[in-house]
């Protein structure tokens, strides 16, 4: 079964509004989550990195202030993208390291935001 | 140069073929390396791990690793429809970086 689980699934909104994602480890602690955006036809690309207790780490690029990570407990992260466009449109995944194998990760089912 | 390199395809295999899928990496000192297959639509799920140099096999997948040439491949025997996605290669050296991924279609 599921190790994380992400939700919602889907998402529609309106251009301006915000949208949050969240991301649940599963019956495992998680200090550390990563979330990834993928455009279509394209590779995941790594956003940021979400550390319980302590701010989030961006990739170069990613503007911090437009998504919001919360990683508020060690079993939860949010990620909120903040007055959406249509351009922010695409499919969201987060992640979790789980396991005794060093840098494997397990995913959440993704969340595909479209904004209108 | 991209850190981690796939041809994107389409790699087209009949049902029963060998499909084998090549990723590059740049950064030597990367030690764990793993395929993932990504339905279209769905998150991306782990199939192999491979963190020596040599062939890991499980079921009808083979990971082969080379640190040397910096290569990394999965091959996947008596291929079935069902295998028919986006296979990503990624490297981890402190963090997770993924290839564009190959697409593999299985014909029956």
């Amino acid at each position: 079964g599921a190790v994380v689980s992400q939700h919602p699934s889907r998402v529609i909104c309106k251009s301006g509004t915000s949208v949050k994602i969240e991301c649940r480890s599963l019956d495992f602690q998680a200090t550390t989550m990563f979330w990834y955006r993928q455009f279509p036809k394209q590779s995941l690309m790594l956003m940021a990195t979400s550390n319980e207790g302590s701010k989030a780490t961006y990739e170069q690029g990613v503007e911090k202030d437009k998504f919001l990570i919360n990683h508020a407990s060690l079993t939860l992260s949010t990620l909120t993208v903040t007055s959406a466009h249509p351009e922010d449109s695409s499919f969201y995944i987060c992640s979790a390291p789980h396991g005794l194998i060093t840098g494997e990760l397990f995913f959440g089912e993704g969340s595909r935001l479209t904004v209108l | 140069q991209k850190e981690v390199e796939q041809n994107s395809g389409p790699l087209s295999v009949p049902e029963g073929a060998i499909a084998s899928l090549n990723c590059t990496y740049s950064d030597r000192g990367s030690q764990s390396f793993f395929w993932y297959r990504q339905y279209s639509g769905k998150s991306p799920e782990l199939i192999m791990s491979i963190y020596s140099n040599g062939d890991k096999e499980d079921g009808r997948f083979t990971a082969q690793l080379n640190k040397a040439s910096q290569y990394v491949s999965l091959l996947i025997r008596d291929s079935q429809p069902s295998d028919s996605a986006t296979y990503l290669c990624a490297v981890n050296n402190n963090d997770m970086r993924f290839g564009a991924g190959t697409r593999l279609t299985v014909k029956p």
